[in-house]
């Protein structure tokens, strides 16, 4: 079946750091995928999105690429601030009548002045 | 308001007991998600909705987890018999429409306590 793999946090940076929280997945056809934020309190929320591969998903300074030979889609951000410290899932949604989200088990990131 | 609703957001309630969770989902959405958030599983899907019908129920845990639809708005998902297991937030979500290219808005989640 379909999976997410991301890597396991948590993840502590002093701010303007570089940021990569790797993702990794496994599905058939051509998914869509996704980057969701939670901040501390709050909802999940779509912070970036890709539908075909070697599409860049861009949002609040962050980015990633889908990469269908790899299997991956990392987060990248050029310069945390301490306002990013939430946790990041990456998830994916198969093509076809089955729309649900597949969600990695989440990385919490920390960004410490 | 204009997003995701779930009520209520807290839920204390004993072994054994049945709880309703409800959902609102944006106006106009037709496809409405549950997912469960818990420590050891992280976010788990559990059943998916396309008006009042339910065309993937593949992530309900167990026959003590049901969930309806009416009138193609609000949901309610019901958990039987409750165990200490079921303790998570449960989230609902909600799309335009099911295509893999629409956006699934998420409500704040009912943080479900069984003790």
């Amino acid at each position: 079946g379909d999976s997410v793999t991301q890597m396991e946090g948590p993840v502590t940076l002093s701010e303007e750091a570089f940021l990569t929280i790797n993702c990794t997945y496994t599905a058939t056809g051509y998914p869509s995928l996704f980057w969701y934020v939670q901040y501390p309190g709050e909802g999940l929320q779509l912070l970036l999105k890709a539908t075909k591969a070697d599409d860049k998903g861009s949002n609040k300074g962050f980015e990633a690429t889908y990469r269908k030979e790899t299997t991956s889609f990392h987060l990248e951000k050029g310069s945390v601030q301490v306002s990013d410290s939430a946790v990041y899932f990456c998830a994916l949604r198969r093509t076809g009548t089955a729309s649900k989200l597949t969600f990695g088990t989440g990385t919490r990131l920390q960004v410490t002045l | 308001g204009a997003g995701v609703s779930q009520s209520p957001s807290n839920k204390v309630t004993e072994k054994g007991k049945d709880v309703e969770l409800r959902c609102d989902p944006i106006s106009g959405h037709t496809a409405l998600y549950w997912y469960r958030q818990s420590l050891g599983q992280g976010l788990e899907f559990l059943i998916y909705f396309q008006g009042n019908s339910a065309p993937d129920k593949s992530g309900l845990p167990s026959d003590r987890f049901s969930a309806e639809r009416t009138g193609g708005s609000v949901s309610t998902l019901t958990i039987q018999r409750t165990q200490q297991e079921d303790s998570a937030v449960y989230l609902c979500a909600s799309s335009f429409s099911p295509d893999r290219s629409n956006e699934q808005f998420f409500g704040p989640g009912t943080r479900l306590t069984v003790l």
